[in-house]
């Protein structure tokens, strides 16, 4: 059964800090890999989605990055702004259905 | 907006009612998902529905069903409500199961906050 676990679950930067997410995976036969953010009393919007045969994906200020044979996927998020606080969850999928990680509750001071 | 559409936003059930859960989709996407989100708990998957006309159970099917009514909708429904029904409902969708269009992975409805009393 695949597992996915997301360290820290929370993190707290000072605005401008470039910052890491985690997210791991226990079963390196995935198909894809997905981020999403989600804001407080919302749904989830995708943010990045990285296909198996890929290595990283990038939009804007996010940078997302897949190493399967060690199953993990880092979120890099440059420059950070008190509008990125969210919780950014990860993916991952089988041919029929995902897994998903808790998240990580990102928290961005002025 | 294309996407997923999820109705009611809110709800509120006595112990013992029913109600079902809407649930439509404009993109084509061959499958879809019923997700409940519990603090603590993540995202679990209740039932989906990888095509038209197929259903199958997902982590904590109990308690609910599901109709795949045609390819845009996928209803949700809780036949006699209990306070361990309380949560947030995510709808969700994906192209996959075409594997021309599986580039674009999930995409979510904003949600239902049902509480059960």
């Amino acid at each position: 059964k695949q597992e996915v676990t997301q360290i820290p679950a929370a993190l707290s930067v000072p605005e401008g800090e470039n910052l890491v997410l985690n997210c791991s995976f226990t079963d390196s036969a995935i198909y894809n890999l997905q981020w999403f953010r989600q804001d407080p009393g919302k749904g989830l919007t995708s943010l990045l989605l990285i296909q198996s045969s890929q290595r990283e994906q990038t939009s804007g200020r996010l940078n997302a990055s897949l190493d399967k044979s060690s199953g993990r996927s880092t979120l890099y998020i440059a420059a950070s702004q008190p509008g990125d606080s969210a919780t950014y969850l990860c993916a991952v999928s089988p041919p029929s259905k995902s897994t998903f990680g808790d998240g990580t509750t990102l928290t961005v001071k002025p | 907006n294309a996407g997923v559409t999820q109705t009611p936003k809110f709800q509120v059930l006595k112990t013992g009612q029913s109600m079902t859960l809407q649930c439509a989709q404009d993109m084509n996407h061959n499958s879809m998902y019923w997700y409940r989100q519990d603090p603590g708990m993540g995202l679990r998957l209740i039932y989906y529905s990888a095509s038209e006309g197929t259903t199958d159970k997902g982590e904590v099917p109990n308690g609910y069903n599901v109709s795949r009514l045609n390819k845009r909708e996928f209803s949700l429904r809780l036949e006699s409500a209990a306070p361990s029904q309380t949560s947030v409902y995510f709808c969700a969708s994906n192209p996959m199961g075409d594997a021309y269009l599986s580039n674009y992975g999930y995409t979510f409805g904003s949600g239902t906050r049902l509480t059960v009393v």
